[in-house]
């Protein structure tokens, strides 16, 4: 079946930097464009960023434009966010999901990865 | 950048009630236009995408309409599984923007 499994949340303190991953199996990951996602506390959902299946082309929110960077490996089925100058806002779970064959709609989601940036 | 404005922000209905959400795009997006299911502490789940087309698995309960700026979600009879918060969001170009959420709660 298809998973979505992130890591590399972590507390960092403003100013640090982190990188999570996002390891997928159970589709042909070389073939989708990806995006990653973040819901901060009692919040809603915020676009972050996009990648194609090629990584030709990435594009990001305005809010992480300049600090975010989205890569991936298709040989290692793994998708990746940096993330640096990090700021108190950018506390959030972050979720990767693949884009569906058809659309940009996220088809299959990850569990999600705990990001708090506190001093 | 397209805004997207869900309406209302949270509802109240019973078990059996028809249910419709209503998401507002400030400038036209055709039908790429998707809805997702998020159940409190859970991952969000695509139910909907093209404005209309049944993710594999979403029961026939569940529907989507619209074109151009206006879309609704449509509960045609709530079950209890059903009471989550409700998000759609538009592709038609980058960014992707969500609505704000739809809470269903119990009545």
């Amino acid at each position: 079946q298809v998973q979505l499994v992130e890591s590399g949340g972590d507390l960092v303190k403003p100013g640090g930097s982190l990188r999570l991953s996002c390891i997928v199996s159970g589709f042909a990951f070389s073939d989708h464009s990806m995006t990653w996602v973040r819901q901060a506390p009692g919040k809603g959902l915020e676009w972050l960023s996009y990648i194609s299946s090629s990584s030709v082309y990435t594009d990001y929110a305005d809010s992480v434009k300049g600090r975010f960077i989205v890569s991936r490996d298709n040989a290692k089925k793994s998708l990746y966010l940096e993330m640096n100058s990090l700021k108190p806002e950018d506390t959030a779970v972050y979720y990767c999901a693949n884009l569906g064959s058809g659309g940009w709609y996220l088809q299959h989601w990850g569990q999600g990865t705990q990001v708090t940036v506190s001093s | 950048d397209i805004q997207m404005t869900q309406s209302p922000s949270s509802l109240s209905a019973s078990v059996g009630d028809r249910v419709t959400i209503t998401c507002r795009a400030s400038q036209g997006i055709s039908n790429y236009l998707a809805w997702y299911q998020q159940k409190a502490g859970k991952v969000p789940k695509l139910l909907i995408y093209s404005t209309s087309i049944l993710q594999s698995g979403v029961p026939s309960r569940f529907s989507g309409s619209g074109s151009g700026t206006d879309f609704t979600l449509t509960i045609s009879s709530l079950q209890p599984e059903d009471f989550a918060t409700y998000y759609c969001q538009k592709y038609n170009n980058a960014p992707l923007t969500f609505g704000g959420g739809t809470k269903v709660e119990m009545k």
